[in-house]
């Protein structure tokens, strides 16, 4: 079982739509949660940080977290072409520095 | 600028070479973080440091990788001997005191012939 699991894609949502990308993680002492962005050829961007169960909401986008379902998620709402990228799911245990993240899922919004 | 900058952005060698690279995170943060990214997968954790004390080190940084940090400012990654497998994104992140958001540099590419 990978430690960080996400849906690879690609995801195809339309201009406009709300955009759900999932993420389980095996750790059940993870602590902190992370969402970030990537375009193609570039680094990853820190979107959102998740560290208590329930949502988040900034802008356009939310993250939920359900750490007896060991589940994250990030809603994109009103997508649009330039939200296309793929996005990391990352974790990060209690007490260690080190990150895990999952492979990221390909999302595709199309005008 | 002053997000983290990482030097060069693109390196190629050859095979049996060593390479060093070189982060300066951003001003302030204390902690800095190596990985590695090949295509189509998340970054690879390689190494943390809190000020100059290289605090946790994943078992993928084999004996050929180094990292250092001097005066807990910039850090450099050496890596000897390079091998093909090597050919990656090496990134490097830093954070603040007692935060634990990641704010990655713009990476250096190297292919190794």
């Amino acid at each position: 079982q990978k430690e960080v699991e996400q849906n690879s894609g690609p995801l195809s949502v339309p201009e406009g739509a709300i955009a759900s990308l999932n993420c389980t993680y095996s750790d059940r002492g993870s602590q902190s949660f992370f969402w970030y962005r990537q375009y193609s050829g570039k680094s990853p961007e820190l979107i959102m940080s998740i560290y208590s169960n329930g949502d988040k909401e900034d802008g356009r986008f939310t993250a939920q977290l359900n750490k007896a379902s060991q589940y994250v998620s990030l809603l994109i709402r009103d997508s649009q072409p330039s939200d296309s990228a793929t996005y990391l799911c990352a974790v990060k245990p209690k007490g260690y520095q080190k990150v895990t993240f999952g492979t990221g899922t390909k999302l595709q919004v199309i005008p | 600028d002053t997000g983290v900058s990482q030097d060069p952005r693109h390196k190629i060698t050859k095979r049996g070479q060593n390479v060093t690279f070189r982060c300066d995170p951003i001003s302030e943060h204390n902690r800095l973080y190596w990985y590695r990214q090949t295509l189509g997968q998340g970054p690879e954790f390689l190494t943390y440091f809190q000020n100059e004390a290289q605090l946790e080190k994943s078992r993928l940084l084999s004996d050929r990788f180094s990292a250092e940090r001097p005066k807990g400012s910039f850090s450099t990654l050496e890596i000897q001997r390079t091998e093909q497998g090597d050919s990656a994104m090496y990134l490097c992140a830093s954070s603040p005191p007692k935060n634990n958001e990641q704010f990655f540099g713009p990476g250096t590419r190297l292919t190794v012939l």
